[in-house]
Parts: structure tokens; sequence; C-alpha cells
């Protein structure tokens, strides 16, 4: 199975500031079609997760464009520009190139 | 707007049985495939069960910890997507959620319990 290694943030991370989430994968991610395979979700507390990124680094509809992914074919990164208290949560990246789909441990998110 | 939305949980005792049931509306349910992710209390997110469109044949994935014991399907007429949870183990305790397997779409989850 490919295992998904997220990073910690230093938390509290201050209002206004930027935030950077890295994820790790165990085994590229980059697809024969050019394609990066990662998805980026954010669970605020008490809701379902949201997606926030695929394909490394395409925005889902509706998302802020304060969010961005970027990376290689094994490590990504989630940046948050200017955090802002909607941003609170939990965010897990995951892998959808190979059966298991599996996810991260995910890394919380909190507001100074 | 795409609505997905759990039923069917509740609180079983070990070796027993639920089935999940999820409605979805709001898009072109034939076309994609569908997962149930389960969430235990406090902790992340895991894929329990995937099963593909028609056009890949209706194919299923199951987690190794669910394998033989839990069956997903879907009912493509009634846009529903399905899961038999059988001979539960308290470790299936969680909350469920169904979701698109692109992972753009998820439910507001449908909470097991699995407690003598």
């Amino acid at each position: 199975d490919i295992v998904m290694t997220q990073g910690a943030l230093p938390n509290p991370v201050p209002s206004g500031e930027s935030a950077s989430i890295t994820c790790q994968s165990s085994k590229s991610l980059l697809h024969s079609n050019g394609k990066t395979y990662l998805n980026w979700y954010l669970q605020r507390p008490g809701q379902s997760p949201q997606l926030l990124i695929y394909w490394m680094s395409t925005r889902a509809s509706g998302v802020s464009d304060r969010f961005s992914g970027s990376g290689s074919g094994t490590d990504f990164t989630l940046k948050i520009s200017s955090v802002e208290a909607e941003d609170v949560g939990v965010y897990y990246c995951q892998q959808f190139l190979e059966y298991p789909r599996t996810f991260g441990g995910g890394t919380k998110l909190e507001l100074k | 707007e795409v609505q997905l939305v759990e039923s069917g949980g509740g609180l079983v005792q070990p070796k027993g049985s639920l089935k999940l049931s999820c409605a979805a509306s709001g898009f072109d349910f034939n076309s994609y495939g569908m997962s149930w992710v389960r969430q235990a209390p406090g902790k992340g997110l895991d894929l329990v069960a995937d099963i593909s469109s028609k056009s890949y044949n209706y194919a299923t994935y199951y987690a190794d910890s669910v394998k033989d014991r839990f069956t997903i399907s879907r009912d493509d007429s009634q846009s529903m997507v399905y899961l038999q949870m059988d001979n539960l183990k308290t470790e299936d305790t969680a909350l469920y959620y169904c979701t698109v397997n692109s992972g753009g779409y998820w439910g507001q989850g449908v909470m097991v319990t699995v407690s003598s």
C-alpha cells in the first residue's frame, strides 16, 4: 500500500499569516498521463471533509484562491495564504493513483 | 445541488449486521464510482469500500479489514449505494461517509456503534 505521511503545523498559527502543510507519499503519484493523483481535503470541526485541491494543484470549485497545492511526485505542499478563522480544522492528503486510496494521518490547524 | 444522504446506522452487538444506504442526487450518478469512507472517533479517514460505474463493470474494492464481511452495491436506477456489513466487530465503530470516489462530494455521515 502507498503510505501517506503528513507533517505537523507549529500551532497556533497567527491570523493573517501563511501556513504550509506537507505530505509525502511512499511511491510517486505521477501518472503516465502527466497528472499527479493527489487530493487535499479540509475537515472543519463537526463537518464532513471538503475537497480543496485535486491533481495536486487544481483548486476545487468554490475554493478560495488562498489555497494552493504544489509538489513533485512524492513530496507535496498545501499552502494557505493569510489564514482565517474558517480555515481551522484538520487537513488530509489522499492519493488516488491506486487502491487502496490511502489518506495521510491529518494535520491540525489552530488559529491564534 | 449535489446531495449524498446516508441512513441505516445505529447500535449493534458484535457479530451483528447492518445495512447502510446512501441516496444520491444532483449529479449523473451512473457515471461515477462511489465509495464508503469511515472515521473512528477522534481518528483519521479510511477507505472501506469502493464500487465503480457500469463503464468499469461495477468493479469493487474492499479494505483488508472488512473483506469477506462487508459488501458494497449500487442501484443506478434509484441512484443508491449500499454497504452491507456483517459479522461486525467493535473496531468497526465509526462514522461512515458516502462519497463520490473522486472525493468531490461527501455525505454528512452515519454513525455505526458496535458494542455489547
